[in-house]
């Protein structure tokens, strides 16, 4: 069984530009999680999609969001790049709540 | 206080060495908790759950302490190929929102 995706798997954006980041889970999960591990900090919570809907979202601005497709599959839009968006981003799956969640190997973004 | 915090180590031991981290969380109504390994640079692997009983995977068991609201991950037989960053993880559920809140992680030398 294919694990979670994600791609690209590096990104080099320059500030003000906008990094869109692609997930998909592992077959039969519909929701999937968003979190920023920047160099050395711990996981942050950005955003959880289920059933095509946005359930959740962490203390990120605006400029960060996404959406799930029907296959749920999901993208992570990140607009008006800054300096400190650099960073890993994980995305994960899970079959339903309270079950573990399972993450991809990450997209490392780096803003210059 | 934070959601979810771990002591940063580094725990440095021996081969062979038993070793135990703890994880404290905040939220009482907390029902989901997991122990996460993460290497360098790399995405977090679940090492297992923690159930309310009490649970062993092989050299590792998984206790939860819900009077003091900690979790607990034991190493017995500490090996080279166990150094890496223990993550907790417990879940956050208010209302119909969810999501899981990861402490910073606890790093694991283990040397000749």
């Amino acid at each position: 069984e294919a694990g979670v995706t994600q791609s690209p798997t590096h990104l080099i954006k320059t500030r003000g530009q906008q990094a869109t980041l692609r997930c998909s889970p592992i077959s039969g999960h519909t929701s999937v999680y968003w979190y920023q591990q920047a160099l050395g900090l711990g996981l942050q919570f950005l955003l959880w999609y289920d059933e095509g809907e946005e359930r959740n979202r962490g203390n990120f601005p605006p400029r960060f969001s996404g959406r799930q497709f029907p296959n749920y599959s999901s993208e992570l839009n990140v607009n008006a790049l800054e300096l400190e968006d650099s960073a890993l981003y994980l995305c994960a799956s899970s079959l339903e709540i309270n079950s573990p969640l399972h993450f991809g190997n990450g997209t490392r973004l780096t803003v210059t | 206080r934070k959601e979810v915090e771990q002591d940063p180590g580094p725990f440095n031991v021996p081969e062979g060495a038993t070793v135990a981290f703890n994880c404290t969380y905040s939220n009482s109504a907390s029902q989901s908790f997991f122990w996460y390994r993460q290497d360098c640079r790399k995405e977090p692997k679940l090492l297992m759950s923690v159930y309310s009983s009490g649970n062993e995977d092989g050299r590792f068991t998984a206790q939860l302490n819900r009077a003091s609201q900690y979790i607990s991950l034991l190493i017995r037989d500490s090996k080279l190929s166990d150094s890496a960053t223990y993550l907790c993880a417990v879940n956050k559920a208010t209302d119909s929102s969810y999501k899981l809140i990861f402490g910073s992680g606890t790093r694991l030398l283990v040397r000749p």
